[in-house]
């Protein structure tokens, strides 16, 4: 157990329909990254904040992808209309003042 | 894009044989991190190297950088069965609208048979 967590671990759903996934950091670490990996692949930057300051997202998939921290504290990463494409593993990380990244158990999505 | 991909993509050894997987990159970097995943899991970081050192030692884990080859290599030495897992190297020599975001390879998939 690395101190991050998410939730849910695991996320059935139907095509067209949005999901929602938590992501918990390390209470004192400051920068949270969120990441999608596939099978066979390593994982993928999507975006990360600074605090509540989302820096970069120019590399979230689509328009459909949507992500907050409001408080600098746990993020969510938002899809919205699914597509059978998106299925994969979402992971988020937090780093550490080593620059070091602490990544949590990660949401699997299926999307049927 | 893949910043850095890591070679052998598949290793099979016995346990107590080394094993030896090695990752490239093609930026400039400011740090070089490896991290290993289990099957179904998230990744858990095991050793940084920074761009000005060129050897670093942890337990049975022993890395090395090679800045003018823009290469790294990952040494576990005396492996064990638990050793098992898939192996990442992750840079953060991309930069994106002045960011600097880290980037993993593909993986190295490491077996270690009893």
């Amino acid at each position: 157990d690395t101190g991050v967590s998410q939730d849910p671990r695991h996320k059935i759903t139907k095509r067209g329909q949005n999901v929602t996934f938590r992501c918990d950091p390390i209470s004192e670490h400051n920068r949270l990254y969120w990441y999608r990996q596939t099978l066979g692949q390593g994982p993928e930057f999507l975006t990360y904040f600074q605090n509540e300051a989302q820096l970069e997202k120019s590399r979230l998939l689509s328009d459909r992808f949507s992500a907050e921290r409001p408080k600098g504290s746990f993020s969510t990463l938002e899809i919205q209309r699914t597509e059978q494409g998106d299925s994969a593993m979402y992971l988020c990380a937090s780093l550490g003042q080593r620059d070091e990244q602490y990544f949590g158990p990660g949401t699997r999505l299926t999307v049927t | 894009s893949q910043q850095g991909e890591e070679d052998p993509q598949a290793l099979s050894i016995q346990e107590g044989e080394n094993a030896t997987m090695n990752c490239s990159y093609k930026t400039s970097i400011n740090n070089l991190q490896w991290y290993r995943q289990n099957s179904g899991r998230g990744l858990v970081h095991l050793i940084l190297i920074r761009s000005n050192e060129r050897e670093k030692h942890s337990g049975r884990l022993r890395v090395t950088l090679d800045t003018s080859k823009k290469s790294s290599s990952l040494l576990i030495t005396a492996s064990r069965a638990a050793d098992t897992a898939s192996y990442f190297c992750a840079t953060d020599g991309i930069a994106a609208g002045g960011s600097y975001i880290p980037t993993f390879g593909r993986g190295t998939s490491l077996i270690v048979h009893p």
